[in-house]
């Protein structure tokens, strides 16, 4: 099966914990994506790999950081996680970096910080 | 910089009814234009995108959108709706120099029996 896929589905953890969220895709696609969607379903891009580069950083703070062994995954670590990160972190990929290709999206992991 | 604005947090309509879901952009460029939809509990896909060319772009599952350069609009269609298209959509704007998409807020749809 050709998809995006993301471990875990769900996770729950307290305020200052560290985290990782795992994310990879079988399209054989050169770029990923990490986005974030807040409560209300606002989507905002936190980072972007093309073949393993990092080539967009939004202004994210510094307990995120993307990790990638190779152009199929992409995981997202959050060092000392904070209440204001409880959201659904999305994953997606496309197939080149270029406004032409749309994307496909992982199912998500949502995010609850107590 | 690119903005996308959707007016219609929500949007309720009947089974079988046909329906419009706005979506206006603001960008001095040239443009990719894009709908994907969500629903409950899962990831974005796919819907239908325009670059160039015939102003109506057919999608999956009945959808279509229009492009309109003078209004500034890139609206969804769908002449006859199921219940299973109940869903979150969005639209999407990308600059064609750059790979940031920018996404609308989304528009819930409910489509009653």
């Amino acid at each position: 099966e050709t998809a995006v896929f993301q471990t875990p589905n769900y996770h729950v953890t307290q305020v200052g914990n560290e985290v990782s969220f795992n994310c990879k895709q079988t399209l054989g696609h050169d770029t990923m994506y990490w986005y974030k969607q807040d409560s209300k379903k606002l989507l905002k891009i936190m980072f972007s790999y093309n073949n393993k580069q990092l080539i967009v950083n939004e202004t994210v703070p510094r307990r995120f950081s993307p990790q990638s062994s190779d152009k199929a995954h992409l995981n997202l670590r959050i060092k000392s996680v904070e209440p204001e990160d409880s959201a659904v972190y999305l994953c997606a990929s496309s197939s080149r970096l270029g406004a032409r290709a749309e994307q496909f999206f992982g199912p998500g992991t949502r995010l609850t910080v107590l | 910089t690119q903005t996308v604005s959707q007016s219609d947090a929500h949007v309720t309509v009947f089974e079988g009814d046909s329906v419009e879901l706005r979506c206006n952009y603001s960008y001095g460029g040239s443009i990719y234009l894009s709908w994907y939809i969500q629903h409950h509990g899962r990831g974005l896909q796919f819907l239908l995108k325009y670059y160039s060319g015939n102003p109506v772009v057919q999608g999956v599952n009945g959808f279509e959108a229009e492009f309109s350069k003078s209004d500034s609009s890139f609206h969804l269609r769908k002449a006859s709706v199921h219940w299973s298209d109940s869903a979150v959509y969005f639209c999407a704007v990308r600059g064609t120099g750059g790979y940031k998409v920018v996404f609308g807020s989304g528009t819930r749809l409910l489509v009653s029996p």
